[in-house]
């Protein structure tokens, strides 16, 4: 059967509140970083991206944020709606051409 | 926008069986594309990478003979489940690259269930 695995951190929001999801990485080669969505049976879809150079990068609504210092990124969505509940994925490159995913976060939103 | 087409959506097969998956770059020549593995509640596992007209890369502990990759063209690369069992049983990603500094495109995925 298939393998058993830990269960996604859940994050429950309001709507119109704002939310962080965060991810720590450990490759100090990485230099690409992408913020996924994934609604359930689909394939992951890009939200935002950011380079190793910038520390921040807006979007409509979401917001990037990239620390290197301690290995961390986090997303901000702001005023999030029921469509915005799904499993959130960081990944990055590690300075090659493979993309790794992180483990993923659930958002749930509640009315 | 880049958009990567992926086929069969839904397979369901019997034990012992192999499974073709497509994946299609549409508007775009992908140089590189990956294949992912995706358990319930769990992240995207990377299987492999491949290059046009090159062997493909595969990450440690996935069986080379067992999940087959071909990748003939620049728009199409497929992924072959050979001797299919329950426990190959997942959710199978793909993605599309056109190149070093182009982002990633990802297909919407097959839901393999193995009987």
């Amino acid at each position: 059967g298939e393998s058993v695995g830990l269960h996604l951190p859940t994050l429950s929001v309001q709507e119109g509140d704002n939310s962080i999801i965060n991810c720590a990485y450990s490759n100090s080669a990485s230099d690409y970083f992408i913020w996924y969505k994934q609604e359930s049976g689909k394939g992951p879809q890009f939200i935002i991206d950011i380079r190793s150079n910038m520390d921040k990068r807006q979007g409509q609504r979401v917001t990037v944020l990239l620390n290197k210092t301690v290995k961390h990124l986090s997303l901000q969505i702001a005023a999030t709606q029921p469509g915005d509940s799904a499993v959130y994925f960081c990944a990055e490159t590690g300075g090659g051409n493979k993309l790794t995913f992180g483990t993923g976060t659930q958002l749930k939103v509640e009315l | 926008g880049a958009v990567v087409s992926q086929h069969p959506s839904r397979v369901i097969c019997k034990s012992g069986t192999s499974v073709k998956i497509e994946c299609r770059s549409l508007d775009f020549q992908a140089t590189t594309m990956f294949w992912y593995r995706q358990f319930p509640k769990q992240s995207l596992m990377l299987m492999a990478t491949s290059n046009e007209g090159s062997k493909a890369t595969y990450e440690q502990g996935v069986e080379k003979d067992k999940f087959l990759i071909n990748h003939a063209s620049l728009t199409l690369s497929t992924l072959t489940v050979t001797s299919a069992h329950p426990e190959d049983s997942s959710f199978y990603i793909c993605s599309a690259r056109r190149g070093m500094g182009y982002g990633y495109t990802f297909g919407s995925g097959t839901r393999l269930t193995v009987v």
